[in-house]
């Protein structure tokens, strides 16, 4: 089993719905987890991070954690074309390197 | 500004020719990073270093090699024995306070003619 492992999309969704983005993991000692957002020909940028169970929200993005079911998942509100890129997850595992999950590719239709 | 540097954007290589990647950061991490990144691959890591004059390989450094002579630089080099190069290459820093988060350059696209 892959130690993070996430639908590679693509997801079509309508402007203004809201998207829910997952992922899954393999090891329950992970603590620590990052969403990254990735535009077309451009490098990876942090847009969430979060630490154990629960939620954080910032603006539009709710990221949220489930360790009892070793989930995580990205929340988007009121999505934009704007936001329409590539998603990744992304944990540190017990070596301190960070495992990323292949990406999810979505796409907001004006 | 703080970031880091990646150049060139866009790299072709000859058969048989060795290409250096640069990556320059000056957000003063200690930690540097050099990832593969294919079309439904995700990233892969191919050497990262966490201290100046010594790194160490990822799951995939065969047919690359790297530097780390100074703490804000760390260039990749894709050797002619890497016989599929053509993906985009990103480096990524973290520092001590946060190591958990790697910040990323905008990549580098090599091609083979």
């Amino acid at each position: 089993q892959k130690e993070v492992e996430q639908d590679p999309g693509p997801l079509s969704v309508p402007e203004g719905a809201i998207v829910s983005l997952n992922c899954t993991y393999s090891n329950s000692a992970f603590q620590y987890f990052m969403w990254y957002r990735q535009y077309s020909r451009k490098g990876p940028e942090l847009l969430m991070y979060t630490y154990s169970s629960g939620n954080k929200e910032d603006g539009r993005f709710t990221a949220q954690v489930d360790k009892s079911s070793k989930y995580i998942s990205l929340f988007i509100r009121d999505s934009q074309p704007s936001d329409s890129a590539t998603y990744l997850c992304a944990t540190p595992n017990r070596d301190d390197k960070i495992i990323f999950g292949k990406g999810t590719r979505l796409h907001i239709l004006p | 500004d703080g970031g880091i540097t990646q150049s060139p954007k866009y790299l072709f290589r000859k058969e048989g020719q060795n290409v250096t990647l640069s990556c320059e950061q000056n957000l003063n991490h200690d930690a540097m990073y050099w990832y593969r990144q294919d079309p439904g691959q995700g990233l892969r890591l191919i050497y990262y270093s966490q201290i100046v004059n010594d790194f160490q390989k990822g799951d995939i450094a065969e047919g690359y090699s790297v530097s780390r002579e100074k703490k804000e630089s760390f260039p990749l080099t894709v050797t002619s024995a890497q016989k599929n190069p053509t993906a985009f290459y990103l480096c990524a820093s973290n520092g001590q306070a946060t190591k958990n988060i790697q910040y990323f350059g905008a990549g580098t696209r090599l091609s083979v003619l």
